[in-house]
This record gives structure tokens, C-alpha cells and sequence, in this order.
């Protein structure tokens, strides 16, 4: 199936420990991004790659670093967990700048920290 | 910055009404606006993507309508089914590629 798939599903894990969460595309996009939906439901965005490159990163504390090993996935790892950080986080991908065909959602991944 | 709000934040209406759903959006240049169905615990799904230089989209029993010089889109679902109860979220594309996202209609379609 082409989709954007993402693991976990779901991640429960203790204060300060260091985890991952793995985003893969096969929908032949150059452009992937992450997100995150509150516990009130309100979804923001994290980072944006194209190519493998940087394109937006907004107000996410440093705790947070996305990797792009290839166009096909982008990683998020995330240091030191905090409660705060406890969220559903969805990867996404574009073709371009999702102006011609909009964006395809992953099923999202619910991190619960302890 | 753009903000996208969405009305009503809940709606219940019996099974076979049409209903409106309500985007609006405080930055008109978008490239583009996008509505997305979130079942519980579930991904975003999409319905509907207008074009900044299209009126509206159709898809089934779905229509959604974009006013850029307003600020304004509206989702019409024909003939509501219990099987349309989910969150509706509307999204913004603006520059950088940045999806603004609405705060959603939260709908229960009752039998």
C-alpha cells in the first residue's frame, strides 16, 4: 500500500529517557514534516524537510532533532523526555510544497511520558 | 502569522440532515486549503483540497467551498450518515509550505 507509515504506533516511556520515532513514505514525495497534536486536539507544526534539507523548524525546544537519511524518511528523536512532551505526534509528506495535491497523514504515534 | 478557526467547535444532528461546517483564516495567501476527517485515536484523512484560484470541490456527498478574499471555506455534507461522525479539520497551505491548521468541528451524526 502507499501510504506514509510511522513507528511506534505507540510509545510509553519514563521522564529524562531518550526514544525515536521512525517515519517512512513510499509516495515518491520530496517533502516530509512533522507534527504535533496536543491533548486538546490542536495540531502544529514541528519541522519540515525537502530532500533532505531543513525547511522549517519552528519553536521546538532542542530536545527535539528530526533526521532525514534519505527523502523517503524523516526521524524524530527526542532527548531527555519531559511530561510536557506526552502528544501525538504525525508524520506527513508533500509533493513540493503540497500546493498542487496537498499532504498525506501517517496514523500518528501517541507518546505517553511517565 | 495565520490563524485558522473553525465553527461550530461540536455539532449533533440526526441522521440525513446536510449540514455546514465553517473554516475561516486570517491570512488570504494561501496556496491552497484542505479538509481532513480524524476519527478517535485515529490519522488525519483527506477529503477535499481547493486551490487558491478554485470556488470549490466536490467528492461525493462532500462539497467544500473557499472565499479567499473573506477568509472564509465551508464544508457541506449532503445526507449525513452515523458513519460521518468524526473530528473535521480544515488546514491552510502558506508559504514554506507551513499547513495552518483549524481547531475542528467535532461531529456525532445520530441514528
Amino acid at each position: 500500500d502507499t501510504a506514509v507509515s510511522q513507528t511506534p504506533k505507540y510509545l510509553v516511556t519514563q521522564m529524562g529517557n531518550d526514544k525515536s520515532i521512525k517515519c517512512e513514505q513510499n509516495l515518491g514525495h520530496d517533502t516530509m514534516y512533522w507534527y504535533k497534536q496536543d491533548s486538546k486536539k490542536f495540531l502544529k507544526i514541528m519541522f519540515s524537510y525537502n530532500n533532505k534539507e531543513l525547511i522549517i523548524n519552528e519553536t521546538v525546544p532542542n530536545r527535539f532533532s528530526p533526521k532525514s537519511p534519505d527523502k523517503a524518511h524523516l526521524n524524530l528523536h527526542i532527548n531527555s523526555l519531559e511530561l510536557g512532551d506526552s502528544a501525538v505526534y504525525f508524520c506527513a509528506s508533500s509533493q513540493g510544497r503540497g500546493v498542487n495535491y496537498g499532504y498525506t497523514f501517517g496514523s500518528g504515534t501517541r507518546l505517553t511520558v511517565v | 502569522k495565520q490563524e485558522v478557526t473553525q465553527i461550530p467547535a461540536a455539532l449533533s444532528v440526526p441522521e440525513g440532515e446536510n449540514l455546514v461546517l465553517n473554516c475561516s483564516f486570517t491570512d488570504s495567501a494561501i496556496y491552497n486549503l484542505q479538509w481532513f476527517r480524524q476519527d478517535p485515536g485515529k490519522g488525519l484523512t483527506s477529503l477535499l483540497l481547493i486551490q487558491s484560484s478554485q470556488r470549490e470541490q466536490t467528492s461525493g456527498r462532500l462539497n467544500a467551498s473557499l472565499d479567499k478574499s473573506s477568509g472564509r471555506s465551508t464544508l457541506y455534507i449532503a445526507a449525513s450518515q452515523p458513519g460521518d461522525s468524526a473530528t473535521y479539520l480544515c488546514a491552510a497551505t502558506g508559504t514554506a509550505s507551513k499547513l495552518t491548521f483549524g481547531t475542528g468541528t467535532r461531529l456525532q451524526v445520530t441514528l
